[in-house]
């Protein structure tokens, strides 16, 4: 089983404070996908990432992805509370179908 | 609106009776899947379906049944639950492009 390995696990910052997430694994991507999850409901597609050293930024997001393909970053800055939530890359193997996701970040942000 | 729709929303149920989640998507995907979701562990991959009539395992299928009998529908089938079958569970769909999966909501599901 390929395995994702997500860090940190949680995370509780004050508003206004950056933070990264890092998603790594000894395999190489296809692609990679970031996701967010709010509770009750299933998660959402923020970003996919396709080639070794890419970055793409939304808003307050970057996202990163290794050259290697092997491993990616996400990367907030100026936190908001609205940033709460459940983070959670999952990525694509080469000759699969399937979408391996990681066990996820916990970010909580305090006003 | 694009969506997938999984029902029911919560169960909760005694050990052994089977019962069957719905999933249902409106974006005519080949590709569907059944994630369950636990504590430290992210989402597991159930099964998957590349198309009708098809259908693989994914990385904990044991316990569960699925078929794709209709491009749109995928339900999940749990012949004879037990308590560790007691999770979140989501529905996806993505399209051809392997791109973006769009989840159901989840069915929080308790084996009692």
């Amino acid at each position: 089983t390929q395995l994702l390995e997500q860090s940190p696990q949680f995370l509780s910052i004050q508003e206004g404070e950056n933070l990264t997430v890092y998603c790594n694994s000894s395999s190489v991507f296809s692609s990679l996908q970031w996701y967010r999850q709010e509770p009750g409901e299933g998660p959402v597609l923020l970003v996919t990432v396709v080639t070794g050293g890419e970055v793409k930024k939304l808003k307050r997001l970057t996202f990163q992805f290794g050259d290697a393909r092997k491993d990616s970053s996400l990367h907030i800055t100026a936190a908001q509370p609205g940033d709460t939530g459940l983070y959670l890359c999952a990525g694509s193997y080469y000759n699969t179908d399937k979408l391996i996701f990681g066990t996820g970040t916990r970010l909580q942000v305090f006003p | 609106e694009a969506q997938v729709t999984q029902n029911p929303r919560y169960l909760i149920t005694v050990t052994g009776k089977k019962l069957t989640v719905t999933c249902s998507q409106n974006m005519n995907h080949e590709y569907m899947s059944w994630y369950r979701q636990d504590p430290g562990l992210g989402l597991r991959q159930i099964y998957y379906s590349m198309n009708v009539e098809v259908t693989d395992k994914g990385d904990v299928p044991e316990g569960y049944k699925v078929s794709r009998k209709e491009k749109r529908n995928f339900p999940l089938i749990l012949e004879s639950p037990s308590p560790n079958q007691t999770s979140l569970y989501f529905c996806a769909s993505r399209g051809l492009e392997r791109t973006e999966a769009f989840f159901g909501q989840g069915t929080r599901l308790t084996v009692v």
